[in-house]
């Protein structure tokens, strides 16, 4: 089964207003990703968290992770058009030599401008 | 696309039928995944490869096989194709963190 599940299924918003997307999952990973997939295309990796951190920034992205809660969040300040996508989480295991990502079902994020 | 391809693009096939999907990197990386999207599903894991002849099952694994004899190349192969294979695949590679996608093919089984 899916580790993890982001939270809402899809979101509409104005240009210029923040997105916040939220992920949970289940049991221990060693990071947790967000990508971004345009319509028709393949994911395009956004921004990895490593389960000893807390907050990461990159650009207009701000990542958090509560590792005691199994959740993360994924927020977009300043929205524009463009970020119109779907987003997943993906939570990282690896073990016995091999590593996995598991995605979530994705949020569907469209910006009206 | 980081160097990575996917051939066909588009297959239209019949049940029954064997189907051959290739990936292929120029980036030299360890790990290669094969995926199926599909709606409501959102990414399934299918098989990986950890190394030349190292692959493994992933989360949805019946009624596929893989091979890499390559580093560069990764085959899935679907023995007897039925309609619930109707998808779209994506391959994608890493080393090993962040995966770098291809741009998919879409599969059709009559």
């Amino acid at each position: 089964s899916q580790q993890g599940e982001e939270d809402p299924q899809a979101l509409s918003i104005q240009e210029g207003e923040n997105a916040t997307m939220n992920c949970s999952y289940k049991t221990s990973i060693n990071n947790l990703q967000w990508y971004r997939q345009n319509s028709g295309r393949g994911l395009v990796h956004l921004i990895l968290i490593r389960s000893n951190e807390r907050e990461k920034h990159s650009g207009r992205l701000r990542v958090t992770l509560d590792t005691s809660k199994k959740s993360s969040s994924l927020l977009i300040t300043a929205s524009r058009a463009a970020d119109t996508a779907s987003y997943f989480c993906a939570t990282a295991y690896s073990g016995a030599g091999s590593y996995q990502l598991t995605f979530g079902k994705g949020t569907k994020l469209s910006v009206i401008p | 696309d980081a160097g990575i391809t996917q051939s066909p693009r588009h297959k239209v096939t019949e049940t029954g039928t064997p189907v051959t999907l290739r990936c292929h990197q120029t980036e030299n990386h360890r790990y290669m995944y094969w995926y199926r999207q599909d709606p409501g599903h959102g990414l399934r894991l299918i098989h990986y490869s950890y190394g030349v002849k190292d692959t493994d099952k992933g989360e949805v694994s019946d009624g596929y096989s893989v091979s890499r004899s390559k580093t560069e190349d990764f085959l899935l192969t679907l023995e007897s194709a039925t309609s619930s294979q109707t998808s779209v695949y994506f391959c994608a590679i890493s080393d090993p963190n962040e995966q770098f996608f291809g741009p998919g093919t879409r599969l059709t089984v009559l």
